[in-house]
């Protein structure tokens, strides 16, 4: 079984600062996808990374693909307001299955 | 917004009733999926289709079973919902292997 934790569970900043927050396995994936979820709605996709060390980025948002890739980081650079959200990663497996882990829960304040 | 529908938005029942949550889309993509979303377990994965009447259990699929008769429309049932099945159902849909998946805005299910 493949385990995935995300850290920190929880974080709360204020607007202005940077920060990250991890996805580890035990496992090799094949690719793994990055989502933001916020209260009401269904997760929204932010970025897939496929290649070992793979670095992606979406304005203020950086991410990053473990070179062995079993491991992943989004960095958020002068975090906003819009920004509050639960941030989730999901590994894809060989068989084309997503894995969710619990999520970091993200609030930024004004 | 990806093309996706799920409807009810919001039930609430009694442990004991059927239940069938309906997910639409207009994007004819081939893969669509039913996640559960609980605290402290992300979401987790309960039937999944590959196309028209071709599903297949994940991960938490006991007390559920599914149907898929047009490309469209993916259904989830609860044959006879227990208090357990409590939860906020996501519908995803992905158009080919190993593209990215797309969500519905959930359904909340109380079952009282």
């Amino acid at each position: 079984t493949q385990l995935l934790e995300q850290s920190p569970q929880f974080l709360s900043i204020q607007e202005g600062e940077n920060l990250t927050v991890y996805c580890n396995s035990s496992s090799v994936f094949s690719s793994l996808q990055w989502y933001r979820q916020e209260p009401g709605e269904g997760p929204v996709l932010l970025v897939t990374v496929v290649t070992g060390g793979e670095v992606k980025k979406l304005k203020r948002l950086t991410f990053q693909f473990g070179d062995a890739r079993k491991d992943s980081s989004l960095h958020i650079t002068a975090a906003q307001t819009g920004d509050t959200g639960l941030y989730l990663c999901a590994p894809r497996n060989a068989g084309n299955m997503l894995t969710f882990g619990g999520g970091t829960r993200l609030m930024v304040k004004p | 917004d990806a093309g996706i529908t799920q409807s009810p938005r919001h039930k609430v029942t009694e442990t004991g009733t059927p239940v069938t949550l309906r997910c639409h889309q207009t994007e004819n993509h081939r893969y669509m999926y039913w996640y559960r979303q609980d605290p402290g377990h992300g979401l987790r994965l309960i039937h999944y289709s590959y196309g028209v009447k071709d599903t297949d259990k994940g991960e938490v699929s006991d007390g559920y079973s599914v149907s898929r008769s047009k490309t469209e429309d993916f259904l989830l049932t609860l044959e006879s919902a227990t208090s357990s099945q409590t939860s906020v159902y996501f519908c995803a849909i992905q158009d080919g292997h190993n593209q990215p998946q797309h969500f519905g805005d959930g359904t909340r299910l109380s079952i009282l």
